[in-house]
């Protein structure tokens, strides 16, 4: 079972900041909070990931709780692109479990 | 340029007639694994692979083998493929190691498989 929690979907304007929200209230110690997202039927696309503090990169910026036990994703300037499938997975090693993520849908 | 590649991208077969779908990285990932994924049930692993002759079932390994004779294929083989097989499946690899949990997995393209 995904050990997290997101809304099925979400819409965004384009050119506004897309911030989608993950619940992971039983994440351990070492368990790392990863995103992903899968456009159309593409193979997933890594986008970040953290264990304690927040973290930002080319794609978008990751705000992890001090209790660690939500994060949210911020894509700062959402294009028509960035419309995709986004998972929130909580990792261990090489055991990732995959849910059904959110629906990011970017109108114009 | 990293990546994996999988093959074919696409195939449709026939209950029974046995099919092979390879999965190739270049980046001497020693962890390999598939997945299928089906509509409202996200995706999910079959099998996964540590290193070189290391196999390991996934959440929904029947009806699939795999192999690793090599570091970088990890083929999956449906010996006799049934209907509710129909999926989209993809191959991934990542480095193993003590930092695992913080080395990115890598997806192939995905191959859309239809049984008939």
């Amino acid at each position: 079972d995904a050990k997290t929690t997101q809304p099925t979907s979400m819409d965004c304007a384009e050119g506004r900041a897309a911030n989608l929200p993950c619940n992971h209230s039983t994440i351990s110690g070492n368990e790392y909070v990863y995103w992903y997202r899968q456009i159309h039927s593409q193979g997933p696309q890594y986008i970040i990931h953290g264990l304690k503090n927040n973290e930002t990169n080319e794609m978008a910026s990751l705000i992890i709780t001090e209790d660690r036990k939500s994060s949210t994703l911020i894509l700062p300037h959402a294009t028509l692109r960035d419309t995709a499938v986004y998972y929130c997975i909580v990792r261990f090693f090489n055991d990732m479990r995959f849910g059904a993520g959110t629906r990011l849908t970017v109108k114009p | 340029e990293a990546q994996v590649t999988q093959n074919p991208r696409y195939l449709i077969t026939v209950t029974g007639k046995k099919l092979t779908v390879t999965c190739s990285q270049n980046m001497n990932h020693e962890y390999m694994s598939w997945y299928r994924q089906d509509p409202g049930l996200g995706l999910r692993q079959i099998y996964y692979s540590m290193n070189v002759e290391v196999t390991d079932k996934g959440d929904v390994p029947e009806g699939y083998k795999v192999s690793r004779k090599e570091k970088r294929n990890f083929p999956l083989i449906l010996e006799s493929p049934s209907p509710n097989q129909t999926s989209l499946y993809f191959c991934a690899s990542s480095s193993l190691a003590v930092r695992a949990n913080t080395d990115t997995q890598y997806f192939g393209p995905g191959t859309r498989l239809t049984v008939l």
